[in-house]
């Protein structure tokens, strides 16, 4: 089945400066990619998300790149700003069923 | 406010014993997923329904099982519980049989003794 992997683990960063998160996955046929953040204590959040038929999305100060060809995508977060700081999952769902499988999450910490 | 409630919030209960949790989607919603969150396995999906009809499963044990009825509310019910259970388990819903849509409930916090 798929197995998604995420790095790293733990992220600090200054205020304003830029922070990348990246996921490697093993199901050829996946075919949507999530990012979710979680603030402590509360539910994840959908921020940002990508299909396999675009290479890059951007919302703002996020954008999401998937690399087909070898298996990965990241988040790009830049000009970081403290309310950023929380933890980041990435998913993916393969292309033969509906389930979603995500990786082990990320905490950043934006430093002011 | 997602718009997706969960009862209880909080529920404490004892080795080998059974709960029920509760979800109602998001009015308009027609799909409902469950979600694992514990300190050494992470976040986990569990299962999903649409319309009533199970649609995928994910990491769910036997031990556990889950329905969605014709008003579409869902419950996710834990047997023979053990300490491992203990978790945040959230359920989401969405409008169509996607992920895109999702909206995450604010979880029911599950503590085995």
């Amino acid at each position: 089945g798929e197995n998604v992997e995420q790095h790293p683990s733990t992220l600090s960063v200054q205020e304003g400066d830029s922070a990348v998160i990246k996921c490697t996955y093993s199901d050829s046929a996946s075919n949507y990619f999530p990012w979710y953040k979680q603030e402590l204590g509360k539910r994840p959040q959908l921020i940002i998300d990508i299909r396999s038929n675009v290479g890059e999305k951007k919302d703002q100060r996020i954008a999401v790149t998937l690399n087909k060809t070898a298996k990965h995508f990241s988040l790009h977060i830049t000009e970081t700003q403290p309310e950023d700081s929380a933890v980041y999952f990435c998913a993916a769902s393969p292309g033969y069923g509906n389930k979603l499988v995500f990786g082990a999450g990320t905490i950043l910490r934006v430093k002011s | 406010d997602s718009g997706v409630t969960q009862t209880p919030k909080h529920l404490i209960t004892a080795t080998g014993q059974r709960v029920t949790l509760r979800c109602s989607p998001r009015s308009g919603d027609l799909s409902v997923y469950w979600y694992q969150q514990s300190l050494d396995q992470g976040l986990q999906f569990l299962i999903h329904y649409y319309n009533g009809e199970e649609r995928a499963k994910g990491n769910i044990l036997e031990r556990f099982s889950a329905q969605q009825f014709p008003d579409l509310h869902s419950e996710l019910n834990l047997s023979s519980l053990e300490l491992g259970d203990s978790a945040l388990y959230f359920c989401a819903s969405s409008v169509a049989n996607s992920w895109e849509t999702q909206y995450f409930g604010p979880g029911t916090r599950l503590l085995v003794l």
